[in-house]
């Protein structure tokens, strides 16, 4: 259990296009799920705080305007990268926690497996 | 959220126990530690949390000291799958509280 998923696994834009990449809870529902970024040899930054039906929060440096992030549903979580240039090329992973009245590991976060964005 | 000292990086033949320390001397009443793993390319991999019990788990076990300022992840048998950088944390477990990655210790499994 408690498996999430990141669509696509990797991708390969032009500068100045929008990226969209999505995040699932496959089998439970996450209220919260959490988007990060990875530069080579470095550990995960937080991106933003991701909340079903409400806006996301943004960790301080990251720009709301460049990173959309929407969480329309409690197991799909989006974020765009918009007009994206390529210093945005990076491993973008989101994670969703485990809510407490859920079996298992409850309060333990789960990340999907990655998505490696590389802009030319 | 505490702050966590791990060290940068170990060594552990395979076959035998490796014993990842985690040092977090600040941890609140209410912080849980956790830990992870990142193998290359790949996102994280819960492996265990506790608060002040001991746990163990189908891949490892975790021993917090009793003043909960230290703590220590314990893979039984390390094989070479087992290479990867491993992460602790400590946090509150708070819905919406996000964990906070630091370098964590990589950890080399050799034949």
């Amino acid at each position: 259990g408690a498996v999430v998923s990141q669509h696509p696994s990797w991708v390969i834009c032009k500068s100045g296009t929008s990226v969209k990449i999505e995040c699932r809870s496959l089998d439970f529902q996450a209220t919260t799920m959490f988007w990060y970024r990875q530069f080579p040899k470095q550990s995960l930054m937080l991106m933003a705080t991701s909340n079903e039906g409400s806006k996301a929060t943004y960790e301080q440096g990251v720009e709301k305007d460049k990173f959309l992030i929407n969480h329309a549903s409690l197991t799909l979580s989006t974020l765009t990268v918009t007009s994206a240039h390529p210093e945005d090329s990076s491993f973008y992973i989101c994670s969703a926690r485990v809510p407490s009245a859920t079996s298992g590991r409850p309060g333990a976060q789960y990340f999907g497996p990655g998505t490696r964005l590389l802009v030319l | 959220d505490a702050k966590t000292t791990q060290p940068t990086s170990m060594d552990c033949a395979e076959g035998r126990a490796a014993n990842l320390p985690c040092n977090h001397s600040t941890i609140s009443g209410n912080e849980y530690v956790y830990w992870y793993r990142q193998i290359h390319s790949q996102g994280p991999q819960y492996i265990i949390h506790g608060l002040k019990n001991n746990e163990t788990n189908e891949m490892a076990s975790l021993i917090i000291t009793e003043d909960r300022k230290s703590s220590t992840l314990i893979l039984p048998h390390a094989t070479l799958r087992d290479t990867a950088v491993y992460y602790c944390i400590v946090r509150a477990n708070q819905a919406g509280t996000a964990l906070i990655f630091g370098k964590g210790t990589t950890l080399s499994v050799s034949s």
